[in-house]
């Protein structure tokens, strides 16, 4: 069974800085990754996939994410945090050809950005 | 496009009630599929249907959830009788291509959050 770890509940970067949301999965087959976004009393929105084409790819908003297999890691990045991006993020997997196709979810992430 | 939508926004039912969700999934999208949240852990996988069929129920709790698909259009999901740890935010997601990479591009919806008290 596959299984996804996102390191820190809550992460918080001044506004403009880097933004790093780490997470790492485990399957026993090359997965498709996800990211997803939810903001304060909305849905879950999807924000970038992995589907194994390119290993770096890029999403809404300005995030981008990199599949790293030798790391067995999908982190997120921004380059320059803005006020809008708070929310909680999380990163997700599913296994191509699998019997289940419901996404596996990490806990989530909080970003917080400090003015 | 009207994406996926969930009626209704907020349920506060008592111990031993009946409460039934409704997801309507995107218009055109087979793959259907219900998420729970409980507070403070991860989103969980419920069910999958394709059109009508349950292609997957391995997430369901126990036998007090029941969840349809009449006619592989929208779904319900009912909780009877409700328990105290079926409070949570439950999320219905869509997808289309019954094979292929498309089907685990998931579209969610806003989600229904459910109280038992």
């Amino acid at each position: 069974a596959q299984s996804v770890t996102q390191l820190g509940s809550h992460v918080s970067v001044s506004e403009g800085a880097l933004v790093l949301l780490r997470c790492n999965y485990s399957s026993s087959v090359p997965p498709y990754l996800f990211w997803y976004v939810q903001y304060p009393n909305q849905g879950l929105q999807l924000l970038l996939k992995y589907t194994s084409a390119a290993t770096l790819v890029k999403g809404i908003n300005g995030f981008e994410a990199e599949f790293k297999k030798s790391e067995t890691s999908f982190h997120l990045t921004k380059p320059s945090a803005h006020m809008s991006d708070a929310a909680e993020y999380f990163c997700a997997v599913s296994v191509p050809g699998g019997g289940a196709d419901g996404l596996t979810f990490g806990k989530g992430t909080h970003l917080i950005i400090q003015p | 496009e009207a994406g996926v939508t969930q009626f209704p926004s907020h349920s506060v039912i008592e111990k031993g009630q009946t409460v039934t969700l409704r997801c309507d999934p995107i218009s055109g999208h087979d793959n259907l599929y219900w998420y729970r949240r409980v507070m403070g852990k991860e989103i969980k996988f419920l069910l999958h249907f394709v059109k009508e069929s349950k292609q997957d129920e391995s997430g369901m709790p126990n036998n007090r959830f029941l969840a349809e698909r009449t006619g592989g259009t929208y779904s319900t999901l009912k909780v009877q009788p409700a328990e105290l740890e079926d409070s949570g935010v439950y999320f219905c997601a869509s997808s289309q291509d019954w094979a292929g990479a498309l089907r685990h591009e998931q579209y969610f919806g806003p989600g229904t959050r459910l109280t038992v008290t």
